[in-house]
């Protein structure tokens, strides 16, 4: 089955406790891309990479860091989580940057 | 840079009511997408419009690309309870080269039995 799978679903961390979120796409898309999601603020744009070792900031990369060094993988790392980082987080991927996302389940943040 | 402007920002109907979202960009757009997430749940793409005036359906959901491909629609006929969720657009924008996709700021349906 095609699917994006984002790990853990839930975690909450204390401020400064450096954390991963990975993501794993099985369609051999090129395109990834972490979102995260504020009410009232919709789905804002975090980094993305358009393939293998390619990667770029989006409107919101402050204080978030990813990698691409497979094309399946595309993790979220928080060095230093702060609360301002508490959101909903969500990885997408993509045959190409236009083309229609698919969304993994998400994972819910809380950062005291 | 390029604004997406999504309204309603929320939208209560009843149930059997109509109900539209629309996106509005300050820039042409290439191509708009239209998302749905259900409550606790994770956009799930819709549809892509591509062309100048554009028009397709999906049972009781029409959507529509302006002429000048700077707004676009999402029109429910005759809302059900399983409507419920937000509507994302996600719009993209080629502007000398450099390509620009961003996501409207959704418009949250509720139903009202």
């Amino acid at each position: 089955e095609a699917q994006v799978t984002q790990n853990p679903r839930y975690l909450i961390t204390v401020t400064g406790k450096k954390l991963t979120v990975t993501c794993s796409q099985n369609m051999n898309h090129e395109y990834m891309s972490w979102y995260r999601q504020d009410p009232g603020l919709g789905l804002r744009q975090i980094y993305y990479s358009m393939n293998v070792e390619v990667t770029d900031k989006g409107d919101v990369p402050e204080g978030y860091k990813v990698s691409r060094k497979e094309k399946r993988n595309f993790p979220l790392i928080l060095e230093s989580p702060s609360p301002n980082q508490t959101s909903l987080y969500f990885c997408a991927s993509s045959r190409g940057g236009g083309s229609p996302l698919h969304f993994g389940n998400g994972t819910r943040l809380t950062v005291t | 840079g390029q604004q997406v402007m999504q309204i309603p920002q929320y939208q209560h109907v009843q149930e059997g009511e109509d109900f539209t979202t629309y996106c509005n960009s300050s820039t042409t757009l290439s191509n708009i997408q239209w998302y749905k997430q259900r409550p606790g749940g994770h956009p799930v793409f819709l549809i892509q419009l591509v062309k100048s005036g554009e028009v397709k359906k999906q049972k009781r959901l029409t959507f529509q690309f302006g002429e000048a491909k700077k707004n676009s629609s999402l029109h429910i006929t005759a809302t059900q309870t399983t409507d419920v969720g937000t509507y994302f657009c996600r719009n993209h924008s080629t502007n000398f080269g450099n390509e620009k996709l961003t996501f409207g700021t959704g418009t949250r349906l509720t139903i009202i039995p």
